[in-house]
């Protein structure tokens, strides 16, 4: 066990619809990072957040949005969704956001858009 | 373009038989090498970061080694419950912050 919980373990809606999915850090970790992960791409960095601001992009899409709220728990939206959005989404956090610091992944989300 | 490349994709190896796997990578002002071990359908796990040239970590079965074009890591003696999926990742430096550019891994199999 890892300290990063996420939920919900597992997502099943349709195409169009929106979702929210939610991460909880490690205890005394300040930066908490979003991953997707799926058979054809591997595991693809989407956005950082380091103590409430956003620090760093990647692939996200602009259907997509995130944020860290003051408790330092993380959500990450996902709104018009598409087939192609079906994927495991992964949160990780570290301690400092960058440097010598590890970063622990969650148990993950599933998501399906049937 | 920070680019990390696994080999082999899939390792089948019998109980006891050591072999090594590798990861490539090309990036900007390396900042760490990580490893991560993932069991389907859960979150990887951490197992290492190797931060220079040289550097050599090593845990029970595993050890892994860093040079300025390549990681790799060896494992000794495998046993059925080391089957998983190895990731290998990288962190750049400049404005990348804590972002991990990941390979697409190796599949290790390994059969009693």
């Amino acid at each position: 066990d890892s300290g990063v919980t996420q939920t919900p373990k597992h997502l099943i809606t349709a195409t169009g619809q929106r979702v929210t999915l939610r991460c909880s850090p490690r205890s005394g970790d300040l930066s908490v990072y979003w991953y997707q992960q799926s058979l054809d791409q591997g595991l693809q960095f989407l956005i950082q957040y380091y103590n409430g601001e956003e620090r760093a992009k990647g692939n996200i899409l602009e259907r997509f949005s995130a944020q860290q709220f003051p408790d330092l728990h993380s959500e990450l939206n996902l709104s018009s969704l598409e087939l192609g959005d079906s994927a495991l989404y992964f949160c990780a956090s570290s301690l400092i956001q960058g440097g010598r610091s590890e970063q622990f992944f969650g148990p993950g989300t599933r998501l399906t858009v049937l | 373009e920070d680019q990390v490349t696994q080999s082999p994709e899939a390792l089948r190896l019998q109980e006891g038989e050591s072999s090594s796997l590798n990861c490539s990578y090309t990036v900007s002002g390396l900042r760490g090498l990580f490893w991560y071990r993932q069991d389907p359908g859960k979150g990887p796990e951490f197992l290492f970061t190797l931060y220079s040239a040289g550097e050599e970590k090593e845990k029970e079965r595993l050890k892994a080694t860093l040079t300025k074009k390549e990681s790799f890591l060896h494992i000794t003696a495998p046993k059925p419950e080391d089957s998983a999926t190895y990731l290998c990742a990288v962190r750049a430096g400049g404005t990348s912050y804590g972002k991990l550019t990941f390979g697409q891994g190796t599949i290790l199999t390994v059969h009693p």
